[in-house]
């Protein structure tokens, strides 16, 4: 069956340092993959997409990279800042589209 | 949390009673879709329909029902069968432009003693 792994640990780093989220899917292929952010309490906000065919996106401090052959995303964060601090989720797309799954998630805390 | 609205943000029920929790949007999205999360765990699907009056079972659709009348409109009953119904859950829609981005509602937040 379709799997989606990410790092169930936190992950604890000092303000200005770069935050590395990885994304691990297993049993399918997908065609674009998704993150969204998502803060206590509330639902996941869209941050961006990458496509297979991309190795690289970047938005602003955000820069994802997407590796098919290795079945992996990495979601990164440059000069993190405290209000960066959220759990993250991937979310492959694969097929229609219609039924999207999302990953665990990873939590970050970003500390001054 | 854009054009969604779940209500209400906090639901208290006894065990054994059926309940309703509301999803309306105003995106004029086709697509919608339940979520649940459970505290410190990611979210599993629940239902979803892609149209007007057809819906699909996601994962976890048992002790779960829903409709699909209005197509503004996907509300989702937590009935007696669920057996842990306490839990976090969360409405979405889907845009079918690219980048297909889903959009969700603040949640409902269930507790059932």
């Amino acid at each position: 069956s379709q799997k989606i792994e990410q790092n169930s640990e936190a992950l604890n780093i000092q303000e200005g340092k770069t935050a590395t989220l990885t994304c691990n899917y297993t049993n399918y292929s997908p065609a674009y993959l998704q993150w969204y952010r998502q803060d206590p309490g509330r639902g996941p906000v869209f941050l961006l997409l990458i496509r297979e065919n991309e190795k690289e996106k970047r938005k602003e401090r955000l820069k994802v990279t997407f590796d098919t052959t290795l079945k992996q995303s990495l979601f990164h964060i440059t000069a993190s800042q405290p209000a960066d601090s959220a759990t993250y989720l991937c979310a492959p797309l694969s097929g229609g589209y219609n039924k999207l799954i999302f990953g665990a998630g990873t939590r970050l805390a970003v500390h001054p | 949390d854009g054009g969604i609205t779940q209500s209400p943000k906090y639901l208290f029920r006894k065990e054994g009673q059926n309940v309703t929790l509301s999803c309306e949007q105003n995106l004029n999205h086709d697509a919608m879709y339940w979520y649940r999360q459970d505290p410190g765990q990611g979210l599993r699907l629940i239902y979803y329909s892609q149209i007007v009056n057809d819906f699909q079972k996601g994962d976890i659709a048992e002790g779960y029902s829903v409709s699909r009348e209005k197509k503004e409109s996907f509300p989702l009953t937590v009935t007696s069968a669920q057996k842990n119904p306490t839990a976090f859950y969360l409405c979405a829609t889907r845009d079918t432009v690219f980048p297909y981005e889903q959009y969700f509602g603040p949640g409902t937040r269930l507790t059932v003693t």
